[in-house]
């Protein structure tokens, strides 16, 4: 199953509100994680079962879509959560994870 | 609170065996429903699924790679590991293990991550 991200990377604002997109090729009901990496540290789980927010998580995130179409969203953006956002597939094997969404300081 | 921590050599020639492991410490690899996973992104690029390990020892792989993959579980240790045979420079990634929740739902997911270690394939 390929997960295509749109944009591929976005330029935007403290204070912005920020919807990112992830497309499936085939439906894969609520079975969608979002991941936030920053530069040399491990994926850190936001999102998983495509709305459900990961404990810990700041309320400014949230997820919604299920079948082929999602999207990440952030409220208000705040300075640490420019960084490179994932969403991952886990309906059936292999596991697979969109080419990413790059968010950097306009 | 549950920790992942990957540990092998950080150097691996070509054709060779790429060995790493993971140790948990902080809970049990048998928990139950818990599933250990392997990833890794090579720089610059996206990641990918290796392979998923229950403690039982039941085995799944991303079919790109399962003809060279083998992922083993040692309960007495609380450690996983991932060998990955014949090895190039496409393989060189920052390797990470982490844990899979696995319940067959939509709550699947791998939600706690080790820190990754940078594997270079090179002579």
């Amino acid at each position: 199953i390929q997960l295509t991200q749109s944009p591929s990377s976005l330029s935007a604002s403290v204070g912005d509100r920020v919807t990112i997109t992830c497309r499936a090729s085939q439906g894969i009901r609520s079975y969608l994680a979002w991941y936030q990496q920053k530069p040399g540290k491990a994926p850190k789980l936001l999102i998983y079962a495509a709305s459900t927010l990961q404990s810990g998580v700041p309320s400014r995130f949230s997820g919604s879509g299920s079948g082929t179409d999602f999207t990440l969203t952030i409220s208000s953006l705040q300075p640490e959560d420019f960084a490179t956002y994932y969403c991952q597939q886990l309906n059936s094997y292999p596991y697979t994870f969109g080419q990413g969404t790059k968010l950097e300081i306009k | 609170q549950l920790q992942l921590q990957e540990s092998g050599p950080g150097l691996v020639k070509p054709s060779e065996t790429l060995s790493l492991t993971c140790t948990v410490s902080g809970g049990s690899i048998s928990s139950s429903g818990y599933y250990w996973g392997w990833l890794r992104q090579p720089p610059g690029k996206g990641l990918e699924w290796i392979g998923t390990i229950y403690y039982t020892g039941s085995t799944y792989y991303n079919p790109s790679l399962k003809s060279r993959v083998t992922i083993s579980v040692d309960t007495s240790k609380n450690q996983f590991s991932l060998k990955l045979s014949s090895v190039t420079a496409a393989d060189t990634a920052v390797y990470y293990c982490a844990r899979h929740i696995y319940y067959g739902s939509e709550n699947d997911v791998f939600d706690i991550w080790g820190q990754g270690t940078m594997v270079t394939v090179s002579s």
